[in-house]
């Protein structure tokens, strides 16, 4: 069973540019939810994808978006970077449905801002 | 709103002894679950132990386990028999109702020292 993997591992951008960040989930799941975590916070929930649909979105400018292909992997992509965008950027993949499955997370990519 | 707070940003616990991590929440949602996840230098998120707030026994996973006060809304992971491999930021997440984001507090840095 291949686990949640996310590419690249640091990126560092400057202001402006745009950047995508990948993700694939963990075999057999359909589901993916991004998170941002800031340096010293907790990750914060970007949006999710269940079924190639986006199934939810946290308090995110639309400049942040995504997409979810027929394999289930993940793309999160950010436009007009700033300072601020700068952190952690989780993925994690889950199967979906109403009751509670486990969200198993990647090893996240660095992006720094300049 | 949902929220999750930890009041300890960081503490400390020498190896073999045990240590109280607190958490405590708010939701309006009876569907719930709790969370303990471990994010250790390599960063990759872990889950610790979770809690379904139906159930009244707290969880338990082999040297973790909870004390969920359901009333009082609070949700405290203790470690026994620390280990080294134990030092890592302990984070506490909420998942209500039928949206599958987390929501999740601050993050506590627990040192094991030897």
């Amino acid at each position: 069973e291949t686990g949640v993997t996310q590419s690249p591992t640091h990126l560092i951008k400057t202001r402006g540019q745009q950047v995508t960040l990948r993700c694939s989930s963990q075999s057999g799941h359909n589901t993916v939810s991004w998170y941002q975590q800031a340096l010293g916070q907790g990750p914060q929930f970007i949006f999710q994808y269940y079924r190639e649909e986006e199934n939810g979105r946290g308090n995110f400018p639309p400049r942040f978006s995504g997409l979810q292909f027929p394999n289930y992997s993940s793309e999160l992509n950010v436009n007009a970077l700033e300072l601020d965008d700068s952190a952690l950027y989780l993925c994690a993949s889950s199967l979906g449905g109403r009751a509670f499955n486990e969200q198993f997370f990647g090893p996240g990519t660095r992006l720094t801002v300049l | 709103a949902q929220t999750v707070t930890q009041s300890q940003p960081e503490m400390s616990v020498q190896e073999a002894e045990t240590v109280t991590l607190s958490c405590t929440y708010d939701t309006s949602e009876n569907n719930y679950y709790l969370f303990w996840y471990k994010q250790p230098p390599s960063r990759q998120m872990i889950l610790v132990i979770r809690q379904e707030a139906y159930k009244q026994q707290n969880a338990t996973e082999n040297r973790f386990s909870v004390n969920f006060q359901k009333a009082a809304k609070s949700f405290s992971l203790k470690i026994s028999d620390s280990q080294l491999g134990d030092t890592a930021m302990y984070f506490c997440a909420l998942e209500a109702g039928n949206n599958r984001k987390l929501i999740w507090g601050l993050g506590t840095s627990l040192a094991v020292n030897p």
